[in-house]
């Protein structure tokens, strides 16, 4: 079974300033990667995955994560945030086995509030 | 490409009551999955469906049932409304391959007074 753990339930921020949004999981068992957004009263957008291969994995909107596989981590940042990044952040794990269906398991998110 | 539609947005509906939500999945996609979302808080796995079975259950009792059509299409139902009821229902698409995220719709808000 996986679990995810985001630290942080909201992170304020000032806008142009750099953030990190953490996330670490839990599995016995190798697994996918996702970062979600969800801006106000709209359903989920997926920022950016890791799969295999390189650790650091970019996205859209200038966002990437780095997977920490000894810290079990994949913190989201993005070096100067504006504005329109104000959301709630979540991220999920998925087994790579076929088994699984490769249901995703969420955290609880983080939203992220860029102060001006 | 399409997105992931669902319908309707909004509906208002009272404790007892039965609804059906719809879910059109993004064109090549074989696998729907819906999600319960409570307010101030992450989405809830309810099922997925591929190719028209039900091939996961999250933590959901049988209130909830679901369908999948042959173009993929998606229904939830949910029969006797509770108030906790009352929240966003999103339905994402997927390929059923893995490791290629899920699309979502824009959800449904339903309101149980």
């Amino acid at each position: 079974a996986q679990s995810v753990t985001q630290l942080d339930s909201q992170v304020p921020v000032f806008e142009e300033a750099p953030v990190e949004l953490r996330c670490n999981y839990s599995s016995s068992v190798s697994v996918y990667l996702f970062w979600y957004v969800q801006y106000p009263n709209q359903g989920l957008q997926l920022l950016l995955k890791y799969l295999s291969g390189s650790t650091l994995v970019k996205g859209i909107n200038g966002f990437e994560a780095e997977f920490n596989k000894s810290q079990t981590s994949f913190h989201l940042r993005k070096p100067s945030v504006h504005i329109s990044d104000t959301a709630e952040y979540f991220c999920a794990v998925s087994s790579t086995s076929m088994d699984s269906n490769y249901q995703l398991i969420w955290g609880a998110g983080t939203k992220l509030i860029i102060k001006p | 490409e399409t997105g992931v539609t669902q319908s309707p947005t909004h509906l208002i509906k009272t404790r007892g009551q039965q609804v059906t939500l719809r879910c059109s999945s993004q064109s090549g996609h074989n696998t729907v999955s819906w999600y319960q979302q409570a307010l101030g808080q992450g989405p809830q796995f309810i099922f997925q469906y591929y190719r028209e079975e039900e091939n996961g259950r999250g933590n959901f009792p049988p209130r909830f049932s679901g369908l999948q059509f042959p173009n993929y299409s998606s229904e939830l139902n949910v029969n006797a409304l509770e108030l906790d009821d009352s929240a966003l229902y999103l339905c994402a698409s997927s390929l059923a391959t893995g490791g290629n995220g899920y699309t979502f719709g824009s959800g449904t808000r339903l309101t149980v007074v």
